[in-house]
């Protein structure tokens, strides 16, 4: 059975741009979650969607996006990104909602400079 | 609001050693715990959870940790440790009610040196 699968696993893009950063759970997986991983916050939530619908956000500002399509890959945006974006971004896909059974992916390494 | 401390921002020992990673978590009705790994420029790979029924959980490759309820603690240990589980270990909390994310603490890196 295949994992979460995270694509592009390392991104660099320029401060005001905006990024793209796709999620593909494992096969039977409903819902999917973001976290963002930096070092001096740590492992933050961002959102989880079950179903194409946003269930639980995070408090992250609006720049920050998500979607899930019917068969359950799921993208977030950052739109304007700025030099605190930089971070590893990290998804979890699980069959119910809730973490309870969340298997993450290898995330994505995105460098905004 | 849920936080979870870890004590340790880091912690060396010697292979073959016992180690202790310490975590408490806030006070709530009901929790689940979990402790994940991370090694360098990976993503985090669960190592034992505890959702309800025996407070000793135990992982496959030798980790356990014990729920105290009354201290709000999850502590991770391992009786003898390898060179390999050198690595980032987090401990999380979420509600125990169905739809909740999870909330990390800050990490422990611990290091074996041989």
């Amino acid at each position: 059975k295949a994992g979460v699968t995270q694509t592009p696993r390392y991104l660099i893009k320029t401060r005001g741009q905006q990024v793209t950063l796709s999620c593909s759970p494992i096969s039977g997986h409903r819902s999917v979650s973001w976290y963002q991983q930096t070092p001096g916050q740590g492992l933050q939530f961002l959102f989880e969607y079950f179903s194409e619908t946003q269930r639980n956000k995070g408090n992250f500002p609006g720049r920050f996006s998500g979607r899930q399509f019917s068969n359950s890959r799921s993208e977030m945006n950052v739109s304007t990104l700025e030099l605190g974006d930089s971070a590893l971004y990290l998804c979890a896909s699980s069959e119910k909602q809730g973490a309870a059974g969340y298997t993450f992916g290898s995330g994505t390494r995105l460098t905004v400079v | 609001a849920q936080s979870v401390t870890q004590l340790d921002s880091q912690v060396p020992v010697f292979e073959e050693a016992p180690v202790e990673l310490r975590c408490n978590y806030s006070s709530s009705v009901s929790v689940y715990l979990f402790w994940y790994v991370q090694y360098p420029n990976q993503g985090l790979q669960l190592l034992l959870k505890y959702l309800s029924g025996s407070t000793l959980v135990e992982s496959i490759n030798g980790f356990e940790a014990e729920f105290n309820k009354s201290q709000t603690s999850f502590h991770l240990r391992k009786p003898s440790v390898h060179i390999s589980d050198t690595a980032e270990y987090f401990c999380a909390v979420s509600d125990g009610g169905g739809s909740e994310k999870l909330v990390f603490g800050k990490g422990t890196k611990l290091t074996v040196n041989p």
